[in-house]
């Protein structure tokens, strides 16, 4: 496998459910990004971790938990979520994301498209 | 409020000719623009950048040019081909952020 793979591609649940995403990069970076892309909408940033540890998180819901285990992993933990939470939940990393470094391209998965009954 | 303005939702070009999509921005601290491609089913693939000390920045058929003053930033691509039907985003970025601030994007058709 080589670049940053997301599963699984599509997930439907309902609103009691519990599930999780997984994402999982290749690339040897320290950084990583869960996206959110709602029909319309710009991407959103929800959530960033840099070498394992939670650096952002952009007022999202509780009902979104993420989990970092080591650098090349990242969940996203979902559970009693809503309609409107359907959308492409999209997964970056890049090499180092912080204020002493320089920019860093972001690169992405293909995505998991959600959709909540 | 919007920081990265993608005013064409869409855009048609014939074969061999010139794309132009556009991008405006508002917040004056990005001083680094990205430009992402992405196809149906995929993730965005990152395409070219440009740091605000420069106006331009070519790389191959890809062209990105900056105008600071004006909050403008606009990618060329040319000769433009089948392959490049795609939706484009725009993104900013300030100094010792981790964020990047995406427009809506741009789907771009090339016509055979």
């Amino acid at each position: 496998e080589t670049g940053v793979t997301q599963t699984p591609r599509h997930l439907v649940m309902g609103m009691t459910n519990k599930k999780s995403l997984k994402c999982e990069q290749h690339l040897g970076h320290n950084a990583m990004y869960w996206y959110k892309q709602s029909a319309k909408k710009p991407l959103e940033l929800m959530f960033v971790y840099n070498f394992k540890e939670q650096t952002e998180n952009n007022s999202v819901p509780s009902r979104f938990s993420p989990e970092c285990p080591n650098s090349s992993h990242l969940f996203l933990h979902l559970h009693t979520l809503q309609p409107e939470d359907s959308a492409l939940y999209l997964c970056a990393s890049s090499r180092l994301a912080g204020p002493q470094e320089e920019y860093n391209e972001q690169f992405f998965g293909p995505g998991t498209r959600l959709t909540v009954l | 409020d919007q920081q990265v303005k993608q005013n064409s939702p869409s855009l048609s070009v014939q074969e061999g000719r010139i794309s132009i999509l556009n991008c405006d921005y508002t917040n004056s601290m990005f001083d680094y623009f990205l430009w992402y491609k992405k196809y149906p089913a995929e993730g965005p693939t990152f395409l070219i950048s440009i740091s605000s000390i420069k106006d331009k920045n070519e790389d191959g058929r890809f062209t990105v040019f900056l105008n600071k003053s004006a909050k403008h930033l606009s990618l060329h691509i040319v000769p433009s081909q089948p392959g490049d039907s795609a939706v484009y985003f725009c993104a900013g970025s300030g100094a010792g952020s981790y964020q990047l601030t995406f427009g809506k994007g741009t789907k771009l058709s090339v016509i055979p």
